[in-house]
């Protein structure tokens, strides 16, 4: 069981390329989430999916885009890449069972980019 | 605006030790989850508490819910050289998806 699969690993991109950071999931889950980590910024979410179809803004979403492609599959896109997006990029996903609320989220290895 | 402050920020201590580690907010929330996450890694759940005053333990670490489910604490008993690895705390609040997020305590256990 794979759980939660990011591609890339690793990435260096040029200042203004654009490139797409897939993440998949196999535990069937509703949410999928992308964060990304910075050193004394801790997680920060980025965008979130409560379910196929939805899709909507966390808390650092500027630079940033979408696309939430089935159940399983939910892609991050940087379009014009900055080095501000310098980061470490985690992809998570849970199950939500009404009404206890918060489920916990599995996340994936993350995706190491560098932006020169 | 929630905020969830984790202490201490960094930890280095000997094998055999004893810790603890704390996760405070001003917020109430509905649940409070643990991860740990080691290097090139993410983070992996631990455990989630979700009744005020309510205490978890897994193996020789001891989790426990503030009465008021504001805070949190996470202690480890005699630490080992495999517990090294940074511990986030996580809130949930209701039905939110989102979870709010502690900086993380950085802990080293030296052999």
């Amino acid at each position: 069981n794979a759980g939660v699969t990011q591609t890339p690993k690793f990435q260096v991109l040029k200042t203004g390329q654009s490139m797409t950071l897939q993440c998949a999931q196999d535990m069937n889950h509703n949410s999928m989430y992308w964060y990304r980590q910075d050193p004394g910024m801790g997680l920060r979410l980025i965008y979130y999916s409560a379910s196929e179809g939805t899709t909507d803004k966390g808390e650092v979403p500027n630079g940033y885009n979408v696309s939430r492609l089935n159940k399983r599959e939910f892609s991050l896109r940087l379009e014009s890449a900055a080095p501000s997006q310098t980061s470490v990029y985690f992809c998570a996903s849970s199950e939500v069972k009404l009404p206890s609320g918060n489920q916990p989220q599995h996340f994936g290895d993350g995706t190491r980019l560098s932006i020169l | 605006t929630q905020l969830l402050e984790q202490s201490p920020q960094f930890l280095s201590i000997q094998e055999g030790e004893n810790l603890t580690v704390y996760c405070n907010s001003s917020s109430v929330f509905s649940s409070l989850q643990w991860y740990r996450q080691e290097p090139g890694e993410g983070p992996v759940l631990l455990v989630t508490v979700v009744t005020g005053g309510e205490v978890k333990k897994l193996k020789r670490l001891t989790f426990q819910f503030g009465d008021a489910r504001k805070d949190s604490s996470l202690h480890i008993t005699a630490a080992q050289p495999g517990d090294t690895g940074l511990y986030l705390c996580a809130g949930g609040a209701g039905n939110n998806r989102k979870l709010i997020w502690g900086l993380g305590t950085s802990l080293a256990v030296n052999p």
